[in-house]
């Protein structure tokens, strides 16, 4: 079985320009996270998705960061426009809603890099 | 809001030898301390979790205890390998959404044959 999938695994970009994540949970998973790790810090928590609801957005920096779970499969984050401090990698994570164990199972994350 | 604190941030240790990664927590709400493992370049993944209502849990070379009263959980491993090379992340619910957890920022561990 699939495990989750995140694209594109590294992106670079300049300030103010646009990127797009995509993240592809575990088939079954109608939990959904996105996460984020700036270098030598905590993965932060930036929000979560029940199948195409938003069910915890606190953890989201700022208006410049858009999350969509159309149809409740993938998922997308976009940063626009994107600054500096927004480097870092950011994980997609799923699990489980009926019979959450508290297990998040991780994709390998995709790495952004602002110029 | 909760505030997980981890320690070491690097851990050196010989093949065989034990290694101990200390978290503290600061919301005596939360109930759940998971672990997750990240070796280089791969996805982070649970090794094991503990809940508030037992103390310690055991699996193979890895433990982990919990002392509720001074809101602190470690993660013990013994006879470390070179396998064992990670960052590992403790972690702590929030008491928010379904797989809200605020992590500590990661122990980096290097087992040296």
């Amino acid at each position: 079985e699939a495990g989750v999938t995140q694209f594109p695994s590294h992106s670079v970009i300049e300030k103010g320009q646009t990127v797009t994540l995509r993240c592809d949970p575990i088939s079954g998973h109608d939990n959904l996270y996105w996460y984020r790790r700036v270098m030598g810090k905590e993965i932060k928590f930036l929000l979560h998705f029940v199948k195409e609801s938003k069910q915890d957005e606190s953890g989201m920096p700022n208006n410049r960061f858009l999350a969509e779970r159309t149809g409740g499969t993938y998922s997308t984050l976009k940063v626009q426009p994107a600054e500096l401090e927004d480097s870092g990698v950011y994980f997609c994570a799923s699990s489980l809603l009926r019979g959450f164990t508290g297990e998040l199972f991780f994709g390998e994350g995709s790495r952004l890099t602002v110029l | 809001g909760e505030n997980v604190e981890q320690h070491p941030s690097t851990l050196s240790v010989q093949e065989g030898d034990s290694a101990v990664i200390k978290c503290t927590y600061s919301d005596s709400a939360s109930n759940y301390f998971p672990w997750y493992k990240q070796e280089l370049g791969k996805r982070p993944q649970l090794i094991i979790d503990i809940r508030s209502n037992v103390g310690e849990k055991k699996d193979q070379r890895i433990a982990v205890t919990l002392n509720k009263t001074a809101k602190h959980f470690s993660l013990h491993i013994t006879e470390t390998q070179p396998e064992d090379s990670a960052v590992y992340f403790c972690a702590a619910s929030s008491g928010g959404s379904q797989g809200n957890l605020i992590f500590g920022k990661g122990t980096k561990l290097s087992v040296k044959p």
